[in-house]
């Protein structure tokens, strides 16, 4: 299977534990985005990355959210002493640049994280 | 930053075309309109995307005026397995360029025999 792929699929934490999420995009792509999606809402953006330049980032993620993509390839999605109200499926999706514009992003099965 | 609002719901029958709109009246002038579909415990899936006047590929189409503060996603014929909740997302796609990506609230489409 050459989709993305999200690490680990299911999480569950404690209240104030840190968590750590990982994306591996389709090879080739390079943009990468993250989404929060929880139940009977649209994915709510959180950031994303073209290579391993963040080109943009929501508010969320100069709290407790942070992102990286080092190389260019996997990302990494932390949060920090989390609370019950990050309970959420985290999406990742990326795309590939066509002639000069990213059109469709292929989005992974998620992570749902449940914070106890 | 683009707002967009879809209506919650909506029902068919099969056989029938579904029209869903999405109203975006802050969309910038880099802003893209993408349609996904998106299926329980699944991640979206890529529909169809425009910036102006009419796009149509093989599975629907998109209509989007020339004030562009609105879209139109059209289903031709659905069947059964097009129930599904379906969303519209503003955003900037071309090479550097930063922007926010907007999600609207999404559309349950249940669709009838």
């Amino acid at each position: 299977d050459t989709g993305v792929s999200q690490n680990p699929r299911h999480k569950i934490t404690k209240r104030g534990q840190n968590v750590t999420f990982r994306c591996d995009p389709i090879s080739e792509h390079n943009r990468l985005y993250w989404y929060r999606q929880t139940l009977g809402q649209g994915p709510e953006f959180l950031t994303y990355f073209q290579n391993e330049a963040q080109l943009e980032k929501s508010r969320l993620l100069s709290d407790r959210f942070s992102a990286e993509r080092p190389k260019g390839s996997f990302s990494t999605l932390e949060i920090q002493r989390t609370e019950q109200g990050d309970s959420a499926m985290y999406l990742c999706a990326s795309s590939f640049k066509g002639n000069s514009s990213y059109n469709e992003q292929f989005f992974g099965p998620g992570t749902r994280l449940t914070v106890l | 930053l683009a707002k967009t609002t879809q209506p919650i719901s909506m029902d068919s029958y099969e056989g029938q075309e579904v029209n869903i709109t999405c109203s975006h009246n802050n969309i910038a002038t880099n802003d893209y309109i993408t349609w996904y579909q998106q299926f329980p415990s699944q991640g979206p899936r890529f529909i169809i995307q425009g910036y102006k006047t009419k796009v149509t590929n093989e599975v629907a189409s998109l209509f989007i005026p020339a004030d562009r503060k609105s879209s139109t996603l059209s289903l031709p014929r659905v069947s059964l397995s097009d129930t599904a909740v379906y969303y519209c997302l503003v955003g900037p796609i071309l090479y550097n360029q930063g922007g926010k990506l907007i999600f609207g609230q999404g559309t349950e489409l249940s669709v009838k025999p």
